[in-house]
């Protein structure tokens, strides 16, 4: 099965800060790779698709890039709301599998 | 509004059996594949079932493989977990979660979950 290992496993950030969030993969995936955002006691939201696309209605602030085995979540500018847990997805083949997620915390 | 509502948890013995049903409405629910997703109490997310839109495909994370089923019924809108062969380790809120898996996978619509307990 792939593995997927994101990093950092948590983070401290103020508001207005750039945070960048890494997953790597135990084997090529193209760009079969979404994101994820979960805030406590929430079920979790769809963030970005296929390494780079914008869900609907998700703030232009989030980016995602990369290919191959290591991708990347950008919040260009923090903000209250984003303070939350963020994982990765792999959908390249199955089983699926998460990143171990992200937790962003306020400075 | 596109919503998913799941039930059916709570808790169980170890080795005991649960049945999870999730309710899609205000879609095209035989139009997506759909999922279960858990979270094991202050874990991560797991992917756990995906099943097609017409139920002809099924896949399953290795750790429940021939325990647990995922099916659908699509005249009444819903996706089912059957759970069998229980242990404390399944004791997770599980989600379901409407999937799209045309050129490009993603999982757009969520359910608040439904908490399973395993434990004696």
């Amino acid at each position: 099965a792939i593995q997927v290992t994101q990093s950092p496993s948590s983070l401290s950030a103020s508001v207005g800060d750039r945070v960048t969030i890494t997953c790597r993969i135990s084997q090529g995936i193209r760009n079969d790779l979404g994101w994820y955002q979960q805030r406590p006691g929430k079920a979790p939201k769809l963030l970005i698709y296929a390494t780079s696309i914008l869900q609907n209605g998700v703030p232009s602030r989030f980016s995602g890039s990369g290919s191959g085995t290591d991708f990347t979540l950008t919040i260009s500018s923090l903000q209250p709301e984003d303070f939350a847990t963020y994982y990765c997805l792999h959908d390249f083949s199955y089983p699926l599998s998460f990143g171990g997620g992200t937790t962003v915390e306020i400075k | 509004e596109v919503q998913l509502a799941e039930s059916g948890g709570g808790l169980v013995q170890p080795g005991g059996s649960l049945r999870l049903s999730c309710a899609g409405s205000q879609f095209t629910f035989s139009s997506y594949w759909m999922s279960w997703v858990r979270q094991a109490p202050g874990k991560g997310l797991e992917w756990v079932a995906n099943i097609k839109h017409d139920g002809s495909e099924k896949y399953y994370v290795d750790s429940v493989k021939g325990r647990f089923a995922i099916s659908r019924d699509n005249a009444k809108n819903s996706v089912y977990l059957q759970m069998n062969s229980l242990r404390a380790e399944d004791t997770a809120v599980y989600y379901c979660a409407r999937a799209e898996d045309g050129y490009y996978y993603y999982m757009d619509v969520w359910g608040k979950g439904t908490t399973v307990t395993v434990s004696s």
